[in-house]
């Protein structure tokens, strides 16, 4: 089945240890986006990248950082940085930049304490 | 500037009962996209719809209808004929139509619907 994989589920870290959540699609996609969700919230982005080796900043990419060196993986490391980084992490991708409808993955939920 | 807005922040029905969720956006743009996604309990996002802004046509499919009105900048989402299964967060999201550039999405805050067996 075609479709966006997030891994882990949950995730818990100590304060000051960067921490990497995968995004892997089998859609062939070329872009892929990665979203920050907060209670009460809508979706914030972080970063996006359109084509492999290329990637751009998003509404709140302080304390985050992506790799995109292969089409179907969009890695996101979340930094000591970072000052708040407990939250619900979705990655999504589309077509191609032109295309307006991104499919998300099922999340990752971190927790830093 | 591109914004978002669901006023209504939770709403319960009873089942089989009919519930519209209100979204109003503001956009500069002249050309863009609207769209409506569910987020069930598992937190995945499902696209549910996607309306350019050149139509203004409603659209329906089964339960769902949205009714699209570009005077009031809207894009109101019904459910007919509530279910269980329908409860969850539902998102409008905006986007513009970009040439250059990631077609990046602007979301609501959400509302989330309760439907009570």
């Amino acid at each position: 089945d075609g479709g966006i994989t997030q891994s882990p589920k949950y995730l818990f870290r100590k304060e000051g240890q960067n921490v990497t959540l995968s995004c892997e699609q089998n859609l062939n996609h070329d872009a892929m986006y990665w979203y920050r969700q907060d209670p009460g919230q809508g979706l914030r982005l972080i970063y996006y990248s359109q084509i492999v080796n290329d990637f751009q900043k998003g509404d709140i990419a302080e304390g985050y950082s992506v790799s995109r060196e292969k089409k179907e993986s969009f890695p996101l490391t979340v930094t000591s940085a970072q000052k708040n980084p407990t939250a619900f992490y979705l990655c999504a991708s589309s077509i191609d930049r032109t295309s307006y409808e991104q499919y998300f993955g099922p999340g990752t939920r971190l927790t830093v304490t | 500037a591109q914004k978002v807005t669901q006023a209504q922040t939770e709403i319960s029905v009873v089942e089989k009962e009919d519930v519209t969720l209100d979204c109003v956006y503001e956009t500069r743009d002249t050309t863009y996209y609207l769209f409506w996604y569910k987020q069930p309990p598992s937190g995945e996002l499902v696209f549910l719809i996607r309306r350019n802004s050149f139509d203004e046509q409603n659209e329906i499919s089964g339960r769902y209808s949205w009714n699209f009105q570009k005077s009031t900048s809207s894009f109101n989402f019904t459910i007919t004929a509530s279910q269980v299964v329908d409860s969850a967060v539902y998102f409008c999201a905006l986007s513009q139509m970009v040439k250059t550039g990631a077609n990046n999405l602007f979301f609501g805050t959400g509302t989330r619907l309760t439907v009570i067996p």
